[in-house]
């Protein structure tokens, strides 16, 4: 077990550039999460999957937003064309197919739109 | 709509106090509720999850509780240590399949 992986830490980017990151979940966890997070806030429920399938995504994730998970393994979340109010932790966690499962989360990507 | 609150927002103690951290939710109708500790710039580690049919759950030196009906839990950490500043989040789940809302958290300084 070693935990969720994210990639990368950081990303420091101009307004209008297109980003992606990746989320390696834990093995054999079958649920994955993302989640963003503003300084001073709690995090906020982005979109999850279970297996490859994307079950729910939030209205915080516009069309600019895209999240995938091939194959049910490692996810991408891409950001097209990013804005200032983009900047943020963006948080992975994944759990296993089992209902009320504890959440197990990465250490995030913080973005930094200038 | 769930909405968590978390109050105070900061909170300073001594070394060897004991912390009460409080979490306070709109919604009865939750399946559970998680506490979560998060240090500056990094990700959340889980501390206590509690069911909706449970009242608490301890380990070690966190004892957390949870009262449906006043929409309230409670997080315990007994004889606090510096090494305990972070930040504490509460998160609320209404449905079996984990997704969460937060509070905006508590952050904690444990003075030596």
């Amino acid at each position: 077990d070693t935990g969720v992986s994210q990639d990368p830490r950081h990303k420091i980017t101009k307004r209008g550039q297109n980003v992606t990151f990746r989320c390696d979940p834990i093995s054999e966890h079958n649920r994955l999460y993302w989640y963003r997070q503003t300084l001073g806030q709690g995090p906020e429920f982005l979109t999850y999957f279970q297996n490859e399938a994307q079950l729910e995504k939030s209205r915080l994730l516009s069309d600019r937003f895209s999240a995938e998970r091939p194959k049910g393994s490692f996810s991408t979340l891409e950001i097209q064309r990013t804005e200032q109010g983009d900047s943020a932790m963006y948080l992975c966690a994944s759990s296993p197919a089992l209902d009320g499962e504890k959440l197990f989360f990465g250490s995030g990507t913080q973005l930094s739109v200038l | 709509k769930q909405e968590v609150t978390q109050i105070p927002a900061a909170l300073s103690v001594p070394e060897g106090e004991n912390l009460v951290l409080n979490c306070s939710f709109t919604d009865s109708a939750i399946y559970n509720l998680q506490w979560f500790r998060q240090d500056p710039g990094k990700g959340l580690t889980s501390l206590l999850l509690i069911q909706s049919s449970q009242r608490e759950q301890t380990s070690g030196r966190l004892n957390a509780s949870l009262d449906k009906s006043s929409g309230r839990s409670t997080l315990y950490i007994a004889a606090s240590q510096p090494g305990d500043s972070a930040t504490y989040l509460c998160a609320a789940s209404t449905d079996s399949w984990g997704k969460l809302q937060f509070g905006a958290g508590t952050q904690v300084v444990v003075t030596p």
